[in-house]
This record gives C-alpha cells, sequence and structure tokens, in this order.
C-alpha cells in the first residue's frame, strides 16, 4: 500500500529565502507526483505534475525534483514572499483511475 | 483559466438529513472525483466517475454514498442519511484523462457540518 509522507509539518522563514519541502512515497512503481498549494478553509491549487519519466519540472519559482529510486520528491520555491505562505501538499496516483493518495501536508509561514 | 466550480461552499445538516453537494467539473474533462478532508486529517479519496459509471470507489464510500451525472455539465455527490462524522470538506475534481499522466484540478470545495 503506497504512503506518503511530508516532513517537515511545518516551516517557517523570513521574507526572501529559498524553500524546500519534502514528500517520500514508499512504492516507487508511480506514474506521476502532483504539488498542490492548500489555503486555509480553502480548495487544492494544483502546482506542478511531475511525470515518472522526469527528474525536474519547472514553473516560475518552482522546482520539482523526482527521484523514484529513493522515493523522494522536493519541491523548492526561490525567493519566498509572504503570498507563499499556505499548506503544500503531494501526491501520487495509487492507479490511472484518479485514487490519489495524498501527504498530510506542510504548513509554511513566510514572516516578512 | 477553466476552473471546477462547487456548490454549497459551506452546509449545515441535521444528522439523519440528505445532502446533495454540486460540481461542475471542467467542461472538456471526462474524469470526475470526489475527495473529503476531515478537519486536521488527509484529504481522502472517495470515487472516480468515467463514461457514466463509478470506476473506483474507496472503502468510505458506501451505501449512504451515491454520484450522478444528471446532464452534460453538472455531477453531484449525495450522502443519504448523514452522521456527524460525514463533517468535512468535499473536494470535486476533474481530469481530461486518466490520472496516469494528467493534472487533476480541483474545485474550492464544499464544507459541510452535520450537527
Amino acid at each position: 500500500k503506497q504512503e506518503v509522507t511530508q516532513i517537515p509539518a511545518a516551516l517557517s522563514v523570513p521574507e526572501g529565502e529559498n524553500l524546500v519541502l519534502n514528500c517520500s512515497f514508499t512504492d516507487s512503481a508511480i506514474y506521476n507526483l502532483q504539488w498542490f498549494r492548500q489555503d486555509p478553509g480553502k480548495g487544492l491549487t494544483s502546482l506542478l505534475l511531475i511525470q515518472s519519466s522526469q527528474r525536474e519540472q519547472t514553473s516560475g519559482r518552482l522546482n520539482a525534483s523526482l527521484d523514484k529510486s529513493s522515493g523522494r520528491s522536493t519541491l523548492y520555491i526561490a525567493a519566498s514572499q509572504p503570498g507563499d505562505s499556505a499548506t503544500y501538499l503531494c501526491a501520487v496516483p495509487t492507479d490511472s483511475w484518479g485514487k490519489l493518495q495524498f501527504g498530510a501536508g506542510t504548513q509554511v509561514v513566510v514572516t516578512p | 483559466e477553466p476552473e471546477v466550480t462547487q456548490t454549497p461552499s459551506h452546509q449545515v445538516t441535521q444528522m439523519g438529513q440528505e445532502v446533495i453537494l454540486r460540481c461542475v467539473p471542467i467542461s472538456n474533462h471526462l474524469y470526475f472525483y470526489w475527495y473529503r478532508q476531515i478537519l486536521g486529517q488527509k484529504v481522502e479519496f472517495l470515487v472516480s466517475f468515467y463514461n457514466n459509471e463509478i470506476s473506483e470507489k474507496s472503502e468510505i464510500f458506501d451505501d449512504q454514498f451515491s454520484v450522478e451525472r444528471p446532464d452534460g455539465s453538472n455531477f453531484t455527490l449525495k450522502i443519504r442519511s448523514t452522521k456527524l462524522e460525514d463533517s468535512a470538506m468535499y473536494f470535486c475534481a476533474s481530469s481530461d484523462w486518466d490520472s496516469s499522466g494528467n493534472t487533476i484540478y480541483f474545485g474550492e470545495g464544499s464544507w459541510l457540518t452535520v450537527v
């Protein structure tokens, strides 16, 4: 059974620092890995999807890496801003029918 | 940018009442999903729907739950007789193809409070 873990559970950084968020999964036979952002009481905003054949995926200040063999993905957010404060979730599909297994998330606070 | 829309944003209901949560997926998408998140817990898969039938459901999705696509645009989740433990944020999601290679887009959620 696929388990997804995100450590740390919470992170606080001063504005301008780079953020490094970790996601690990137990079964390396994944199709892809998706990173989401969730603001308090709100929905999930898709940030990046990285395919199993890719090592990296970039979108603006965001960069996600994937190492299937070690069961890890890392989301880097460059030059953090207070508006980046949110919970960041990673998820992997356990099959092709949309059953995503989510991590518990990392709650990020960027202080001005 | 196209988005998944959900109504209502918040609903309070009495235990034992029926609730219908509504969703309008992104228009050219073929796969539809419901997830839920109990306060402080992980987001959990409930059900996926393709070609007018359920393609997969979790153990949470028991006989009290049902889904329907009554027309070409709406996708609904019905809870027949709500329990206190059904209190959660319910997310609708959609994708243009299966999840093996495609982004799944989520709505803003419907908060359900059962009292």
